[in-house]
């Protein structure tokens, strides 16, 4: 399978606490993309990094790479209502199409 | 969300029937791409295509066809719409390998 698993299903944290989630994949990869969905939309791409690093910052996003145990984690520091939305992880190796596949995704809920 | 667009946003059908879903974009992008989100199983990919008249199936294609006869548009027909295709469907856009997707707003199809 090609596609990213997220971990955990669903996580819900106070505002202002900060939210991590995992992804794992099984496939070596080129690089690895996050994504956010908020509730009856399209994907909106967060953040890309490369298999050679192993740390990218994005504002208050951050996101580590490992790529011997085959895993990213996504940070997100000092929550806000406004992050409550699903996030997916999208593996990338290099194939004809720069087709990415998706898991499940992680839900987030930030209460106010 | 800038630079795609897709039509129509909602669409109740029959079963049986066929359905064209329409993917315009205004960026210029090589990559496109279909995709459909079912509850319990995430975005999943039907077709892609990596330029005009160069398409390729995804991991659920079947029941799907493509076609994109000029850049800027990929249509997605369903030859003969079944109850199981009911769905959120998305169309994404990218140009290079190392960079992410833009996705449409979606369509909602409903076959009954």
């Amino acid at each position: 399978s090609q596609q990213g698993e997220e971990d955990p299903q669903a996580l819900s944290i106070q505002e202002g606490e900060n939210a991590t989630m995992n992804c794992s994949y099984k496939t070596s990869i080129n690089n690895l993309q996050w994504y956010r969905q908020n509730s009856g939309r399209g994907l909106v791409h967060l953040i890309l990094i490369r298999s050679n690093e192993r740390e990218k910052h994005s504002g208050r996003l951050r996101v580590t790479l490992d790529t011997s145990k085959k895993s990213s984690s996504l940070l997100i520091t000092a929550s806000r209502a406004a992050d409550t939305a699903s996030y997916f992880c999208a593996p990338g190796r290099r194939n004809t199409g720069n087709q990415f596949y998706f898991g499940t995704g992680t839900s987030l809920t930030v209460i106010p | 969300d800038a630079g795609i667009t897709q039509s129509p946003r909602h669409k109740v059908t029959e079963t049986g029937t066929p359905v064209t879903l329409r993917c315009h974009q205004t960026e210029n992008h090589r990559y496109m791409y279909w995709y459909r989100q079912d509850p319990g199983h995430g975005l999943r990919l039907i077709h892609y295509s990596y330029g005009v008249k160069d398409t390729d199936k995804g991991e659920v294609s079947d029941g799907y066809s493509v076609s994109r006869s000029k850049t800027e548009d990929f249509l997605l027909t369903l030859e003969s719409a079944t109850s199981s295709q009911t769905s959120v469907y998305f169309c994404a856009i990218s140009e290079l390998a190392q960079y992410g997707y833009t996705f449409g707003s979606g369509t909602r199809l409903t076959v009954v």
